[in-house]
C-alpha cells in the first residue's frame, strides 16, 4: 500500500539550517504536505505542494519536491529553538477533498542554543 | 484557512465507557476526517464524514466501534464505543480548502483506565 517514509531525528544548531528529508511510494499524490507538532499540541500546516511544483518558499521554509523520485524535503533556514518540535510529512491519497492523507512516522527536531 | 474547533480536549474515562468527540469548522466544507494519533505514532485515518450520508472507513475501523455523525457541513461527531486502554489516542479532526490545504483540530486526549 502507500507508504511514506522520514528519518527519525534530528538535531541542529541555532542559526544552522535544518533539512528534513521525506520519501513517499503514491506517484498519483496530488498534494503533499508538511506538519508541526509541538508537545501536547495539534497538528499545524506549515506548509504544502502541488506535485506539479517543484519548489515553493515560504519565508524561513523552502520545500524541495523531486516527484521522479519522489521526495519531498523541508529546509528550515535560520533554525530557532522555538522550532523544536516534531515534523510529518504527508501525501495526499486521491484527489482533493475526496482524499485522505498518508502520514510519515515523523522527524523530531532538536534545535540546541 | 479553516479554524477547527474540537471538544473535550482531554478526558480520563473508564473501560466499558463511550465518549463523544465534536468537530465544528467554521466555514462550510464538504468532507470533514477522522483521525487517530497513538502514543508516540503517526496519524492513521479514522474515516471520512460526509455530511448527508454514511461515514466511510478506513481498513481496520468499524461503524460500531467508531460511530460518526455529520449533521451539517460545520459539525462532526466521532464516538469511542466500550473504550478499552488500547483506545487511549489522540483523536483529530481534519478539514479543508479547495485549494488543497487540510487543516487539524487541536485534538481530543483520550485516556482510558
Amino acid at each position: 500500500g502507500e507508504d511514506v517514509e522520514q528519518s527519525l531525528f534530528l538535531s541542529v544548531r541555532e542559526g544552522d539550517s535544518s533539512v528534513i528529508n521525506c520519501t513517499y511510494t503514491d506517484s498519483s499524490s496530488t498534494y503533499l504536505y508538511w506538519y508541526k507538532q509541538e508537545p501536547g499540541a495539534g497538528l499545524q500546516l506549515l506548509t504544502y505542494i502541488f506535485s506539479n511544483m517543484d519548489m515553493k518558499q515560504d519565508q524561513r521554509l523552502t520545500v524541495l519536491l523531486n516527484k521522479k523520485d519522489k521526495h519531498l524535503s523541508l529546509r528550515i533556514a535560520d533554525t530557532q529553538t522555538g522550532d523544536s518540535a516534531i515534523y510529518f510529512c504527508a501525501a495526499l491519497h486521491g484527489s482533493g477533498n475526496t482524499g485522505k492523507l498518508i502520514f510519515g512516522q515523523g522527524t523530531t527536531l532538536q534545535v540546541k542554543p | 484557512s479553516a479554524v477547527i474547533s474540537q471538544k473535550p480536549s482531554r478526558d480520563i474515562c473508564q473501560r466499558g465507557t463511550s465518549l463523544t468527540i465534536q468537530c465544528q469548522v467554521d466555514s462550510q466544507v464538504t468532507m470533514m476526517f477522522w483521525y487517530r494519533q497513538q502514543p508516540g505514532q503517526s496519524l492513521t485515518l479514522i474515516a471520512t464524514a460526509n455530511q448527508g450520508s454514511e461515514a466511510t472507513y478506513e481498513s481496520g475501523f468499524v461503524i460500531d466501534k467508531f460511530p460518526i455523525s455529520r449533521p451539517n457541513l460545520t459539525f462532526s461527531t466521532l464516538t469511542v464505543s466500550n473504550m478499552s486502554p488500547e483506545d487511549s489516542s489522540i483523536y483529530l479532526c481534519s478539514s479543508g480548502t479547495d485549494t488543497g490545504e487540510l487543516f487539524f483540530g487541536e485534538g481530543s486526549r483520550l485516556t482510558v483506565l
